[in-house]
């Protein structure tokens, strides 16, 4: 089966540190892009940053620059977000996602997401 | 950036009803469109890709169209496990890849 699976969110303090991790299995991790995605309390959805299939390049929301950094270990079949200076804003379930790349199909979409961890930034 | 607008953001309608969700993008976005499905406590689901196309085991009620700038959801006879909100996204530009603020589908 398919899969995605995030750990390590909680509770942190205003410009405290979290890393949240996603497990991926049942397809070949180091061929897909991964990124993850973000949804504060009742709102809608936001991407937050993208990692190469190969780590060899990333990208970032303008909102978490500098203080986010996405990275992946291909040989555990494992995406982190390592997020720093969080601050209350940053309080939402963290998605991490599959990007699937079709250029015959014209598909370039998010098609295997996990089932989130929410992370809460308050004092 | 491109941004994704939906209209209405919220609908209320009955089983067997035919419903039709708008989202709207500030650019051309050359038919680079995707739906979400997504339900209350769960991830989103992907619905549509490149505005028409309907993802693998997706129900054939769910379709899409629209050009340009204006892009459609359309769901034939909504069943009862339609009820949820559904985001439109954009991936003609990107990074970022922007959705729209999203849809919520209420039982009338």
């Amino acid at each position: 089966e398919v899969q995605l699976v995030e750990s390590g969110g909680g509770l942190v303090q205003p410009g405290g540190s979290l890393r949240v991790s996603c497990a991926a299995s049942g397809f070949t991790f180091s061929n897909y892009g991964m990124h993850w995605v973000r949804q504060a309390p009742g709102k809608g959805l936001v991407w937050v940053s993208r990692i190469h299939r190969d780590g060899s390049s990333t990208d970032y929301a303008d909102s978490v620059k500098g203080r986010f950094t996405i990275s992946r270990d291909n040989a555990k079949n494992t995406l982190y977000l390592q997020m720093n200076s969080l601050r209350a804003e940053d309080t939402a379930v963290y998605y991490c996602a599959r990007l699937t790349d079709s250029m015959i199909l014209r598909k370039h979409v998010f098609d295997i997401w996990g089932q989130g961890t929410m992370v809460t930034v308050s004092s | 950036d491109i941004q994704m607008t939906q209209s209405p953001s919220s609908l209320s309608a009955s089983v067997g009803d035919r419903v039709t969700f708008t989202c709207r993008a500030s650019q051309d976005i050359g038919n680079s469109l995707a739906w979400y499905q997504q339900k209350p406590g769960k991830p989103p689901n992907l619905l549509l890709y490149a505005a028409s196309r309907l993802e693998s085991g997706v129900p054939s009620r769910f379709s899409g169209s629209g050009s340009g700038t204006d892009y459609t959801l359309t769901i034939s006879s909504l069943q009862p496990e339609d009820f949820a909100t559904y985001y439109c996204q954009q991936y003609y530009n990107t990074p970022p890849y922007t959705f729209g603020q999203g849809t919520k589908l209420q039982i009338k």
